[in-house]
């Protein structure tokens, strides 16, 4: 069975100020990880996605996350935060193949709050 | 515009009454998925479909029915077996098969009265 961890419930920055979301991963086979992003009242947009190429993954709005096997680990990052980003974030995983291929696993998710 | 659409927005369900999700898209996505948003605990799968007239139940299927007729839809019954059904649900699509992006829809609101 796959899992996620999202790691702070609630993360605050000030603007300008460097994001870092963290999420860890289970998996019994190599995963597929997505961020996706939700306002307030919507739905989710997907930030971006690892799907086993470049092990770093650019994003929409400025974000990135690095992939590391090693540290199960698929963090998010933004160099500078816009109070535009001010919203809940959630890490998920997929498995490769077998007959539940395609559905996501999501974490907690992680509501960041930016201050002026 | 492609996407997926859900309504109503907003329902009120009375006790022991069942309720039906509306979830419509024009993507051509083959699979459909359906998931219930509580506060502080991410999304949880309800059920999924892969194709048409085949569904499989999520994570927690109990009190919950879908149907997949056609392609482009995937109602969802919240029955009266469903003990606590006041949650925000998310519909959502993509093509079959992992890695690919799911796309969601804007979410219906379901309160019990």
């Amino acid at each position: 069975a796959q899992s996620v961890t999202q790691l702070g419930s609630h993360v605050s920055v000030s603007e300008g100020a460097l994001v870092l979301l963290r999420c860890n991963y289970s998996s019994s086979v190599p995963p597929y990880l997505f961020w996706y992003v939700q306002y307030p009242n919507q739905g989710l947009q997907l930030l971006l996605k690892y799907t086993s190429a470049a092990t770093l993954v650019k994003g929409i709005n400025g974000f990135e996350a690095e992939f590391k096997k090693s540290e199960t680990s698929f963090h998010l990052t933004k160099p500078s935060a816009h109070m535009s980003d001010a919203a809940e974030y959630f890490c998920a995983v997929s498995d490769r193949g077998g007959t539940s291929y395609g559905k996501l696993t999501f974490g907690q998710g992680t509501i960041l709050t930016v201050h002026p | 515009d492609g996407g997926i659409t859900q309504s109503p927005k907003y329902l009120f369900r009375k006790e022991g009454q069942n309720v039906t999700l509306s979830c419509e898209q024009n993507l051509n996505h083959d699979a459909m998925y359906w998931y219930r948003q509580d506060p502080g605990q991410g999304l949880r799968l309800i059920y999924y479909s892969q194709i048409v007239n085949d569904f499989q139940k999520g994570d927690i299927a109990e009190g919950y029915s879908v149907s997949r007729e056609k392609k482009e839809s995937f109602p969802l019954t919240v029955t009266s077996a469903q003990k606590n059904p006041t949650a925000f649900y998310l519909c959502a699509s993509s093509i079959s098969g992992s890695g690919n992006t799911i796309y969601f829809g804007e979410g219906s609101w379901l309160t019990v009265v």
